[in-house]
């Protein structure tokens, strides 16, 4: 059970648009609709803002949007805002006796 | 108001054991299915373990297999963890989480829509 590959870090200023890919295997993220994100600020708990490659839960911005290609999900903030300044997780669906696996995160840096 | 509140944390010397408790609140615990998550210190989230809503499937990542045992008790709507031979690594901040959606028998998914506040447990002499 490998952990999801993201990028360490990425930034933008704000108004722009930022990409966070992750990458798995054709065990998790190439076979199940099942891919999530989080945004994590520290000392908080982790916030669900993708779930199901592309839906977003109520209460979350349009800004944030999500896609999948293969085994590569991505995650798209556009408009960037300050308070967006977080660390991003990917989560996936494998089907397997350890059935859910993150990502190593991405912090993201509003400049 | 829908919510999770851990209890449990501590500090424990290696080879110790701990368990963790998870009081879920505002909505109906027992069908949904639950997880631990943790994030060491400097590191990034892990899953550690989930269980089924009506406890038919438990799960757990290497790392922690063997070593810790999840349970709930619908009941009381309280998800547990035992931590048994406890090594430094597994020093982190522990959340519990539940599932977006509900499902008896499903292992958990991944869709974490609720956690807790998450507790803190070192593992230190």
């Amino acid at each position: 059970q490998s952990a999801l590959t993201q990028p360490a870090s990425v930034s933008g200023s704000p108004g722009q648009s930022i990409t966070i890919s992750c990458t798995g295997t054709s065990s998790d993220v190439g076979n199940y609709n099942l891919v999530s994100w989080y945004q994590h600020h520290p000392g908080k708990a982790p916030k669900l803002m993708i779930y199901e490659v592309n839906k977003r839960p109520s209460g979350v911005s349009t800004r944030f949007s999500g896609s999948k290609s293969g085994n590569t999900a991505s995650l798209t903030i556009s408009g960037l805002q300050a308070e967006d300044e977080a660390d991003y997780y990917c989560c996936s669906y494998a089907r397997s006796s350890a059935p859910v696996v993150f990502g190593g995160g991405t912090k993201l840096t509003v400049l | 108001e829908v919510q999770l509140v851990e209890s449990g944390g501590g500090l424990v010397q290696p080879g110790g054991s701990l368990r963790l408790s998870c009081a879920g609140s505002g909505f109906t615990f027992s069908t949904y299915a639950m997880s631990w998550v943790r994030q060491a210190p400097g590191k990034g989230l892990e899953w550690v373990s989930g269980i089924s809503a009506n406890s038919g499937g438990s799960y757990y990542a290497d790392s922690v297999k063997g070593r810790f045992t999840i349970s709930r008790d619908n009941s009381k709507n309280t998800l547990y963890v035992q931590m048994n031979s406890l090594r430094a690594e597994d020093t982190a901040v522990y959340y519990c989480a539940k599932d977006q959606k509900p499902y008896d028998a499903s292992a958990p998914l991944g869709d974490f829509d609720i956690w807790g506040q998450g507790t803190m447990v070192t593992v230190s002499s």
